[in-house]
């Protein structure tokens, strides 16, 4: 079956605009995370989404992040007002449930320019 | 809060020799999970290996296998007969089980390289 896909596959931006960021998880999965790596740099942790349970929103950097997610389908991860440090790979990973393995996508590189 | 620490940033071995990569990790957890993920240049993560910290026997996939050193809370990957295609970015993951988010804490990584 399909694996996790992201959309864009890289966005370049100007510094104060908003970005939204797209992850489609693999269908039946309902635990789903978004993570950040910066260059060079191993995943940072900022966002789970479990079922309909409220979110773990713990590792979002500002509030200039924000995600939402339907049910169990389709997440989209908005940064407003961008800044060059926002410049980093955001990947979005699914499990079928918690404890299980993270299936990741290919991730999108963000560029704030 | 858990920490985890790959000590080599890069590592360079000839094609078919065996490498070692190092990862220690730092919690106050008795039950929990270790990774190991590959990331070569597409981005893609890639599942390697997993450990269950109440698993006494070293997990094994074909020619990875991991050294769980439970006490010094250490997990080093054993690449076997290395090929081409082992040519990534390798991450070592900590996630404990627990209520609510079940992250994954990683390391900041391993460049390997295998040369021809």
């Amino acid at each position: 079956g399909a694996g996790v896909s992201q959309s864009p596959s890289n966005k370049v931006t100007e510094k104060g605009k908003d970005v939204e960021l797209r992850c489609d998880p693999i269908s039946g999965h309902t635990a789903l995370y978004w993570y950040r790596q910066r260059l060079g740099q191993g995943l940072e942790f900022l966002i789970y989404f479990q079922g309909n349970s409220a979110p773990d929103k713990s590792g979002l950097p500002s509030d200039r992040f924000s995600a939402e997610r339907t049910g169990e389908s389709v997440s989209t991860l908005t940064i407003q007002r961008t800044q060059q440090e926002d410049s980093a790979v955001y990947l979005c990973a699914s499990s079928h449930e918690r404890g299980s393995e993270q299936y990741f996508g290919p991730g999108t590189r963000l560029t704030v320019t | 809060a858990q920490t985890v620490t790959q000590s080599q940033p890069e590592m360079s071995v000839q094609e078919a020799e065996t490498v070692t990569l190092s990862c220690t990790y730092d919690t106050s957890e008795n039950n929990y999970y270790l990774f190991w993920y590959k990331q070569p240049p597409s981005r893609q993560m890639i599942l390697v290996i997993r450990q269950e910290a109440y698993k006494q026997q070293n997990a094994t996939e074909n020619r990875f296998s991991v050294n769980f050193q439970k006490a010094a809370k250490s997990f080093s990957l054993k690449i076997s007969d290395s090929q081409l295609g082992d040519t990534a970015m390798y991450f070592c993951a900590f996630m404990k089980l627990n209520q609510g988010a079940q992250k994954l804490v990683f390391g900041q990584g391993t460049r390997l390289t295998i040369n021809p």
